[in-house]
């Protein structure tokens, strides 16, 4: 089944220390996004990648770093940089037809918390 | 810029009562319109989504229309269930750039 996985669905981090979570998609989606949800709020966009090696930050992409080496994949690193990373990411992908992004599909969630 | 308001929640219902989670959006050009549904833990699901004015998305019951004089799409269902309880975004995507979420509607459905 095609979809969108990400791994692992509970992590838990020191403080000082840097976290990578994975995120891989097998519907050959070309846009990739990370959204970071915290307690009854809605989503806000840390980075997003149009294709391979590219990225652009979202609005909060301060303390996290991303990389795009393939089309699958778009790990997110949250760094020691994050002052308050305990939340609940999200990572979903989009294809693009004409120029524009038709819906995203989801990941099913990371939730990071800080120990 | 580019955003979308929706109804602030909660929202409490009881079963088999009509629902309505309204929002708009602020846009500079044409956008599809999508609603999303998230359940506890989980990430989102598509729910239904309208690409141009006057489509009526529909899905499971739910139905939103897409009027672009009143830039609206608001989510409706004649009949709650239990099952329905859950968090519903409204979103829009304009440019192959990023797509934009409101701020979430909880929904609780009494039995």
């Amino acid at each position: 089944d095609g979809g969108i996985t990400q791994s692992p669905k509970y992590l838990f981090r020191k403080e000082g220390q840097n976290v990578t979570l994975s995120c891989e998609q097998n519907l050959n989606h070309d846009a990739m996004y990370w959204y970071r949800q915290d307690p009854g709020q809605g989503l806000r966009l840390i980075y997003y990648s149009q294709i391979v090696n590219d990225f652009q930050k979202g609005d909060i992409a301060e303390g996290y770093s991303v990389s795009r080496e393939k089309k699958e994949s778009f790990p997110l690193t949250v760094t020691s940089a994050q002052k308050n990373p305990t939340a609940f990411y999200l990572c979903a992908s989009s294809v693009r037809t004409g120029g524009l992004n038709t819906e995203a599909f989801f990941g099913q969630g990371t939730r990071l918390t800080v120990v | 810029g580019n955003s979308v308001t929706q109804m602030e929640g909660p929202v409490t219902l009881s079963e088999e009562a009509f629902l309505t989670i309204n929002c708009t959006y602020t846009a500079t050009g044409y956008p599809s319109l999508f609603w999303y549904v998230q359940y506890p833990g989980e990430g989102l699901q598509l729910l239904l989504k309208a690409t141009k004015a006057d489509d009526k998305g529909s899905n499971k019951g739910f139905e939103a229309t897409y009027r672009k004089e009143t830039t609206s799409f608001h989510l409706e269902k004649g009949s709650v269930q239990v099952s329905d309880s859950a968090v519903y975004f409204c979103a829009l995507n304009l440019s192959a750039s990023k797509i934009i979420f409101g701020s979430g509607t909880r929904l609780s459905i009494r039995p």
